[in-house]
């Protein structure tokens, strides 16, 4: 199983509302990702969690949290988004500590905030 | 932090290889040459990586120059599967977790 899967694949949510996105990997990795994508921008990192601790936040409000329950799932919590916060949310993992590993990638949850 | 840069946009002919070129003057020793691509509202793709030594799998080659300041990607045989966003990414390995910067790639176009 090599597969990361994201869901939802696309969720609507107005400003006031409160929803998740959810990450899920059963290939024991260690190390897992949140990216956000604008259209036609490469992908921005948002968050890295490395042994189920949060290693790195690039900055990001905290109308995001994330959160990663065990070595296999992450969640995005989102809560008072923006409209300018509708992307195609990405989720990846790698084996969280060799020099040269790779990244897998979900395809990503698309969200629209009306 | 986006240390790469790349042409905007390629075309390539359905058949010919696909030389995709990608300078990284600042390349530090510990870093890796990565290509990832992505294919319309996809996830990225990994395709290859390579620290010093030039690389082959059943995806693609990577050259890298002997001083490491720039490669190129390598797709032998295009396909109209490949048309897709490419991305040369260097690593940054210096916070224990193995992240990956992004910047703008390279549109392929795979022209039948």
């Amino acid at each position: 199983d090599t597969e990361v899967t994201q869901t939802p694949k696309h969720l609507v949510m107005g400003m006031t509302n409160k929803k998740s996105l959810k990450c899920e990997q059963h290939m024991g990795h260690r190390a897992m990702y949140w990216y956000k994508q604008k259209a036609k921008k490469p992908p921005e990192l948002m968050f890295v969690y490395s042994y189920e601790k949060l290693s790195i936040n690039e900055s990001v409000p905290s109308r995001f949290s994330p959160e990663c329950p065990n070595s296999s799932l992450l969640n995005l919590h989102l809560h008072a988004l923006q409209p300018e916060d509708s992307a195609l949310y990405l989720c990846a993992s790698s084996q969280g500590g060799a020099r040269g590993e790779k990244l897998f990638f979900g395809s990503g949850t698309q969200l629209s905030v009306l | 932090d986006a240390k790469t840069t790349q042409p905007p946009s390629m075309d390539c002919a359905e058949g010919r290889a696909a030389n995709l070129p990608c300078n990284h003057s600042t390349i530090s020793g510990n870093e890796y040459v990565y290509w990832y691509r992505q294919i319309h509202s996809q996830g990225p793709q990994y395709i290859i990586h390579g620290l010093k030594n030039n690389e082959t799998n059943e995806m693609a080659s990577l050259i890298i120059t002997e001083d490491r300041k720039s490669s190129t990607l390598i797709l032998p045989h295009a396909t109209l599967r490949d048309t897709a966003v490419y991305y040369c990414i260097v690593s940054d390995l210096s916070t224990g977790a193995n992240n990956l910067f992004f910047g703008t790639g390279t549109r392929l176009t795979v022209i039948p």
